[in-house]
C-alpha cells in the first residue's frame, strides 16, 4: 500500500542547530505539504510544492525551508532552530484535482531546548 | 480568501449519544469539503468527504451534508462510542487546482462509558 513516512518520530534539538526533517510519499503524488500543529492554533501551512523542484511559502515560513528534487520527498529544514518552532510537524501529499484528500504522516515531534 | 469555522470544544459526550460538530465555512464558488479525524499520537485520517452541494458524506456511522444554502458540513453520529474519542478537523478546498486545503483549529471529543 502506499504511505507517507515522517522521520524521526521525535527530535530533541538545541537552540541555534539546524535540523532536517524527512517526508517521504509513496503515493506518486505531485502536491507535499508541511504543517505544524500546535494547542489553540490547529494545523498551520509552512511550506508546500506542486512538483519537482517547485516551492512555495505558506502561512508560517519564517525560519524554514524546504527543497523538492524528486517527487517522493520534500524534506523541512530548520536553519537555526529557536523554542518557538516546537511543535509536532505533519508531512502530507495529496493528487491532482479539488475532490482528491490529503494523506497525511505520522507526525514529528520536535523540542527545542 | 477561504476559511473554515469550527464549533469550540472540546466536547465531552456519554457513549450512545448523538454528535454533532458544527462546521460552517467561507469560500467563493463551490469547494470540497472534508472532514478529517485525529487518533491520539496519529496524523489526520480522512473522515468522509463531499464534492458539491447536497451531497452526504457517510464513513463509520458519521455522517455530513453540504449545506450551500448555510454555508455549512456539520458532523454527525447517532451512537458515538470510546473509540471516537479523538480530534475532528473540518476543512474545504477549493474547486480548481490543487490549491491547499483550509483547515478549522480542530474540536477535541471525549466519550465517556
Amino acid at each position: 500500500d502506499a504511505e507517507i513516512t515522517q522521520s524521526p518520530r521525535h527530535k530533541i534539538t538545541e537552540t541555534g542547530r539546524q535540523v532536517t526533517l524527512a517526508c517521504h510519499q509513496t503515493w506518486n503524488h505531485n502536491n507535499m505539504f508541511w504543517y505544524r500543529q500546535d494547542l489553540g492554533h490547529g494545523l498551520r501551512l509552512i511550506h508546500y510544492s506542486y512538483g519537482v523542484q517547485d516551492t512555495n511559502k505558506g502561512e508560517v515560513s519564517d525560519g524554514y525551508s524546504v527543497s523538492r528534487s524528486n517527487t517522493e520527498d520534500l524534506p523541512l529544514t530548520l536553519e537555526s532552530a529557536a523554542s518557538s518552532q516546537t511543535s509536532v510537524y505533519f508531512c502530507a501529499s495529496r493528487g491532482n484535482g479539488p475532490n482528491s484528500p490529503l494523506h497525511f504522516g505520522n507526525g514529528t515531534r520536535l523540542t527545542v531546548t | 480568501g477561504d476559511s473554515v469555522t469550527q464549533m469550540e470544544g472540546p466536547v465531552t459526550l456519554s457513549e450512545e449519544a448523538f454528535l454533532t460538530i458544527n462546521c460552517t465555512y467561507t469560500a467563493t464558488g463551490y469547494p470540497s469539503l472534508f472532514w478529517y479525524v485525529q487518533y491520539p499520537g496519529e496524523g489526520l485520517q480522512l473522515l468522509l468527504k463531499a464534492t458539491k452541494a447536497d451531497d452526504k458524506g457517510s464513513n463509520k456511522g458519521f455522517e455530513a451534508t453540504y449545506r450551500k444554502e448555510t454555508t455549512s458540513f456539520h458532523l454527525e453520529k447517532g451512537s458515538v462510542q470510546v473509540s471516537d474519542s479523538a480530534v475532528y478537523f473540518c476543512a474545504l478546498s477549493p474547486n480548481f487546482g490543487n490549491e491547499k486545503l483550509t483547515f478549522g483549529t480542530g474540536t477535541r471529543l471525549t466519550i465517556i462509558p
